[in-house]
């Protein structure tokens, strides 16, 4: 079956450290998300794809960045990682095109604790 | 840019019951989705329904149905006959269609319990 999955669940690192979290989905979808999740914020976006060699930045991207080398994954990475980026961060894919509902498809999340 | 609000942090519902949980959103765009996940304790995000800006009746799926007033920008989710499987987090979502882009903006959540 088609499934979307992130790396490691759990993690929990000290502050300045670079962290990355990994994204595989086997949807063959082009578009591809990450998220955060905080209490009080629901989800807020964090990086986008729309394909390959393609990325964008979304509304809490500081200090963080992605890259898009092949359908299946988008890594996130931390590039130096703060204790305000505790959180719970998702992985998330929807289908290329003008298909109105077009869900996005969420992986289970991984809880990153930074000390 | 877009907003959704949802001003219910938590409810309480009898089994059995329905239960309406409030969504209201802002756009100045003619053409968007609203979509309702729902997360169980466990942490997943489920999909449970999807409105289009320019869908003429309601959207339903099973027992969630979506009460979309447009003229006053709302996007209510409505669960009939709770379960307390129903128990969980509820997110409004919306996706902005004009500009092509094709992430969604969330809303930050109701709790829901359902009370045996």
């Amino acid at each position: 079956d088609a499934e979307i999955t992130q790396s490691p669940r759990h993690k929990i690192t000290e502050t300045g450290r670079q962290v990355t979290l990994a994204c595989h989905q086997t949807w063959n979808h082009n578009n591809m998300f990450w998220y955060r999740q905080d209490l009080g914020h629901g989800l807020r976006l964090i990086h986008y794809s729309y394909g390959v060699q393609d990325t964008n930045k979304g509304e809490v991207s500081d200090g963080y960045s992605v890259s898009r080398s092949n359908t299946e994954d988008l890594p996130l990475t931390l590039e130096s990682a703060a204790s305000s980026q505790t959180s719970v961060y998702f992985c998330a894919s929807s289908v290329r095109g003008e298909v109105n509902r077009n869900e996005q498809f969420f992986g289970p999340g991984t809880r990153l604790t930074v000390l | 840019a877009q907003k959704i609000t949802q001003t219910q942090p938590g409810m309480f519902v009898q089994e059995k019951e329905a239960v309406t949980l409030d969504c209201t959103y802002d756009t100045s765009d003619q053409s968007y989705g609203l979509f309702w996940y729902k997360q169980p304790s466990s942490g997943e995000m489920i999909f449970l329904i999807y409105q289009g800006s320019y869908d003429e009746q309601n959207a339903t799926e099973g027992r969630y149905s979506l009460n979309f007033q447009k003229a006053r920008k709302s996007a209510n989710l409505v669960i009939s006959a709770s379960q307390l499987g129903d128990s969980a987090m509820y997110f409004c979502a919306m996706r902005v269609e004009d500009t092509g882009r094709r992430a969604l903006t969330f809303g930050s959540g109701t709790r829901l319990q359902v009370q045996p």
